[in-house]
């Protein structure tokens, strides 16, 4: 059974850095053809996907948003991290760790977790 | 960066109708085309992946075709558990959804 949880803080302040971890069990990114993501998804709006780690350690980034944005990987413990450098109120959303299968879409999600950025 | 256009954004329905959600991508993407539906407070689910090809345990109610620019998702017969919103993504570079179309009860 695939399973993904996110995990970090809840509230953050403007400027700061969030930092989110995925934690995933059923997979190993060790795999060839397997990746997590991140997916962002603001109140009321549409999803949009942040960042994605393969198993090769391979990083592709949002354009928009690729300097703000690190993607890391710890396969030993089936976790990747996310850091969101200079946190802003848009950056409020609730994000989702996902994994990428081999088919290339993301076919298993976490439940997601809501950021709210506010002073 | 390509642009995924989703029409309509909102369509009203009774169980039992055909429903038809149209993907439109601002550059060929060959079929590098998946389809989500998310429910309130959840997740996206997979329906629907490289245009056409059901995602294991979806029922045959979904479907999904199209090439190139055009794509649609088509519902033949809206059960109750159908009403959601749907989201087309494009993987032919990095990934991109649309803006979603929300399918509630007429």
């Amino acid at each position: 059974q695939i399973t993904l949880q996110e995990s970090g803080p809840t509230l953050g302040k403007p400027t700061q850095t969030l930092t989110l971890t995925c934690s995933f069990s059923g997979f190993s990114l060790n795999t060839s053809g397997v990746g997590v993501g991140w997916i962002r998804q603001p109140p009321g709006k549409a999803l949009e996907w942040l960042a994605l780690i393969d198993w090769d350690d391979d990083k592709r980034y949002s354009p928009s948003l690729k300097s703000r944005l690190t993607i890391t990987k710890d396969s030993s413990k089936n976790q990747v991290v996310l850091r969101m450098t200079n946190m802003g109120p848009m950056d409020t959303a609730t994000y989702y760790c996902a994994r990428r299968g081999p088919d290339i879409v993301f076919d298993y999600w976490g439940q997601g977790t809501l950021v709210t950025v506010s002073s | 960066d390509i642009q995924m256009t989703q029409s309509p954004s909102t369509l009203s329905a009774s169980v039992g109708d055909r429903v038809t959600i149209t993907c439109r991508a601002s550059q060929s993407i060959s079929n590098w085309l998946a389809w989500y539906q998310q429910k309130p407070g959840k997740a996206p689910k997979l329906l629907i992946y490289k245009a056409s090809s059901l995602e294991s345990g979806v029922p045959s109610r979904f479907s999904g075709s199209g090439s190139g620019t055009e794509f649609t998702l088509t519902i033949s017969s809206l059960q109750p558990d159908d009403f959601a919103t749907y989201y087309c993504q494009q993987y032919n570079s990095y990934w991109t959804f649309g803006q979603g179309t929300k399918v509630e009860i007429k």
